[in-house]
């Protein structure tokens, strides 16, 4: 059974950089039939999409968060991660990993973590 | 930018049928994805590519989509199916979320 969970920082300055980690169980990143991404959510609000990464290194993101998103992966530990730049108080959202289903498209995002607060406020 | 409208509210009664739709242009070019998420839980993808049920979802949850609009259809509504609902489809390697419909069983 496929398991990812989100750990980093749960407060971060504005201004500053936003910085999570997954770490995948019962699954390799190294599949080539998934990408793996990030979502995030403001509290009472809906979801948006931040980026997904691809076991060969490839990237998509967000347009609108383009210029200040990074994410990486680290094979040897089973893990990917997020970077978000210049962060403001409005970017305050729970943050999901999840699986993204690839086919030659992009698919489902099944599963996601639990998702972790992050709190953006001097 | 590519939208997704979905209503913000849907009610239903206990046994009845809920539909809940997700408009965007020509959405029928594109797959249509359906996520529940309940009340302090991580969304759960309940329909893909337009009319597949992942395992372990019931046969009561069904999709369709064409034209402008997709649809997730609860037949046989339970309590338990209270959620907020989320479709997704993919722009030009983008994905792109509706804002959410609250299904009410009351």
């Amino acid at each position: 059974q496929v398991q990812l969970q989100e750990s980093g920082p749960g407060l971060v300055k504005p201004s500053e950089t936003l910085s999570l980690t997954c770490t995948i169980s019962g699954d390799s990143i190294n599949s080539n039939n998934y990408y793996w991404g990030w979502l995030r959510q403001p509290p009472g609000k809906g979801l948006e999409w931040i980026g997904a990464i691809y076991y060969t290194g490839r990237t998509h993101y967000n347009p609108s968060l383009n210029s200040r998103v990074t994410i990486s992966r680290d094979t040897s530990k089973n893990q990917f991660s997020l970077k978000l730049t210049s962060v403001s108080d409005s970017e305050t959202a729970v943050y999901y990993c999840a699986r993204l289903g690839y086919g030659g498209n992009l698919n489902w995002f099944a599963p996601w973590g639990q998702g972790t607060l992050v709190t953006v406020s001097s | 930018s590519y939208e997704l409208t979905q209503p913000p509210s849907v009610s239903v009664s206990p046994g009845q049928t809920a539909s809940i739709t997700c408009s965007g242009d020509k959405l029928d070019d594109k797959y249509a994805y359906w996520y529940q998420q309940k009340s302090g839980q991580s969304p759960v993808l309940v329909i893909y590519q337009d009319t597949k049920r992942p395992s372990g979802i019931p046969e009561r949850f069904s999709g369709s989509n064409s034209g402008n609009t997709a649809t997730l259809t609860i037949s046989g509504t339970q309590a338990m199916d209270e959620a907020d609902y989320y479709c997704q489809a993919w722009d030009s390697s983008t994905a792109v979320f509706g804002g959410g419909t609250k299904l009410t069983v009351l």
